[in-house]
């Protein structure tokens, strides 16, 4: 069965604290993985997305790492800040679907304390 | 920010109403989508289309329909609510293509009593 799964599940940082949060995926085929952030009462922005070969992609303070050996993924975030609080969430895409079909982890519900 | 639009943004409403969420997107997309997502859950994809005149059902079960009679727009309708209906539901869309990103809408809350 396909699946993402996060870690963890809340946390609570201070602001200008760095922080790393966790994915592990079961999706095979694999095509790409996404980390997404949501804020409370928003849709998902994607931050940051990497393919089979890519190790590490940045976007700003925020850099994403894929093992695809032990389908692992992070999302480091470097000196929070308040406007990091929200959900950072974890999307997996199949390659065995013409619509590339995606599977969603739960979230890690991020908190930012001044 | 994506030019995806859905309303109405809240929404509460009484037993065997029927509604119909609007969503509407800017950019050209082919592909839309409809999620449903509880607090804390996972989104769950409940309905999805490949263009004008197309529509399927996603993994996730719901009385809900969907039409696509123009790119731009994809709503969702709900014949006669119920309690369980009660819900966050996001709009997305995307180009062809199974790298292209889905650009989300800010979501409707539906709240039924």
């Amino acid at each position: 069965k396909n699946q993402v799964e996060q870690s963890p599940q809340s946390l609570i940082i201070l602001e200008g604290k760095n922080c790393t949060l966790q994915c592990n995926y079961t999706v095979s085929p694999f095509s790409n993985l996404r980390w997404y952030k949501q804020d409370t009462g928003r849709g998902p922005v994607s931050l940051t997305i990497m393919t089979f070969s890519e190790n590490t992609k940045s976007n700003g303070r925020y850099t994403a790492t894929l093992d695809a050996d032990t389908k692992q993924s992070s999302l480091h975030i470097t000196a929070s800040q308040l406007s990091d609080s929200a959900s950072y969430i974890c999307v997996v895409s199949d390659r065995g679907s013409t619509l590339g079909r995606l599977y969603f982890g739960r979230g890690t519900q991020l908190t930012v304390w001044p | 920010e994506a030019d995806i639009y859905q309303t109405p943004r809240y929404l509460v409403i009484g037993t065997g109403k029927k509604i119909t969420l609007e969503c509407s997107q800017t950019m050209g997309h082919d592909k839309m989508y409809w999620y449903q997502q509880d607090p804390g859950m996972e989104l769950h994809l409940i309905h999805y289309s490949y263009g004008v005149n197309s529509t399927e059902k996603g993994d996730l079960s719901s009385e809900s329909t969907v039409s696509r009679i123009r790119t731009e727009h994809f709503p969702l309708t709900l014949e006669s609510a119920r309690p369980s209906h009660t819900s966050q539901y996001l709009c997305a869309s995307s180009e062809t293509g199974i790298y292209n990103e889905q650009f989300f809408g800010p979501g409707t809350r539906l709240t039924v009593l």
